[in-house]
């Protein structure tokens, strides 16, 4: 499979847990985005990643989030001491360094409920 | 003002209709844009790259307005497999990072 993979596809979690996430970009890619969307909403910037390095997050990125790429290959991200209102589908894409001429791969999202 | 609007619908029509969305953008350096298309529940998948002179692709026409700032979609003789919720990304900022900046996506509901 040479698409974007993320893990898990459903995550339920009691609210204050921390939970993590899982993606797996293409692997020519080196650009790597983490998305967050609400219903009724479209996909929200979270941050993003060149290689290993973090080069943007959004206002949206509380400190209970926290992402990493630590071998510029795969990403996690973290979200602690959850909240009900974290509960979103986290989409991941990823893009090849250069003109953005055919958009992102996103993968298919880990749904997040927190109860 | 929001970055990038749309209107969100639903639009609900008729299989073999022609319908339009539009999408406005507010920051006038925006330089790539793009329309997605998302199922229910599923992730969002690019349906086209939007050109300066306009491209199409089958039953699909993108434009881009640079003037007026939006870009347009135009399905002709709609599907009900075109149902779907549509959402606009732009590259609002110069340089690098390609971080994509999407609207909140129009529905579209095509009925028999």
């Amino acid at each position: 499979d040479t698409g974007v993979s993320q893990d898990p596809r459903h995550k339920i979690t009691k609210r204050g847990q921390n939970v993590t996430f899982r993606c797996d970009p293409i692997s020519e890619h080196n650009r790597l985005y983490w998305y967050r969307q609400t219903l009724g909403q479209g996909p929200e910037f979270l941050t993003y990643f060149q290689n290993e390095a973090q080069l943007e997050k959004s206002r949206l990125l509380s400190d209970r989030f926290s992402a990493e790429r630590p071998k510029g290959s795969f990403s996690t991200l973290e979200i602690q001491r959850t909240e009900q209102g974290d509960s979103a589908m986290y989409l991941c894409a990823s893009s090849s360094q250069g003109t953005l001429v055919n958009g992102y791969t996103f993968g298919s999202g880990t749904r997040l409920t927190v109860v | 003002r929001k970055e990038v609007e749309q209107d969100p619908g639903p639009f609900n029509v008729p299989e073999g209709a022609t319908v339009a969305f539009n999408c406005t953008y507010s920051n006038s350096a925006s330089q790539s844009f793009f329309w997605y298309r998302q199922d229910c529940r599923k992730e969002p998948k690019l349906l086209m790259s939007v050109y300066s002179s306009g491209n199409e692709d089958g039953r699909f026409t993108a434009q881009l307005n640079r003037a007026s700032q939006y870009i347009s979609l135009l399905i002709r003789d709609s599907k009900l497999s075109d149902s779907a919720t549509y959402l606009c990304a732009v590259k609002v900022q110069k340089g690098g990072g390609n971080k994509l900046t999407f609207g909140t996506g129009t529905q579209l509901k095509v009925e028999l």
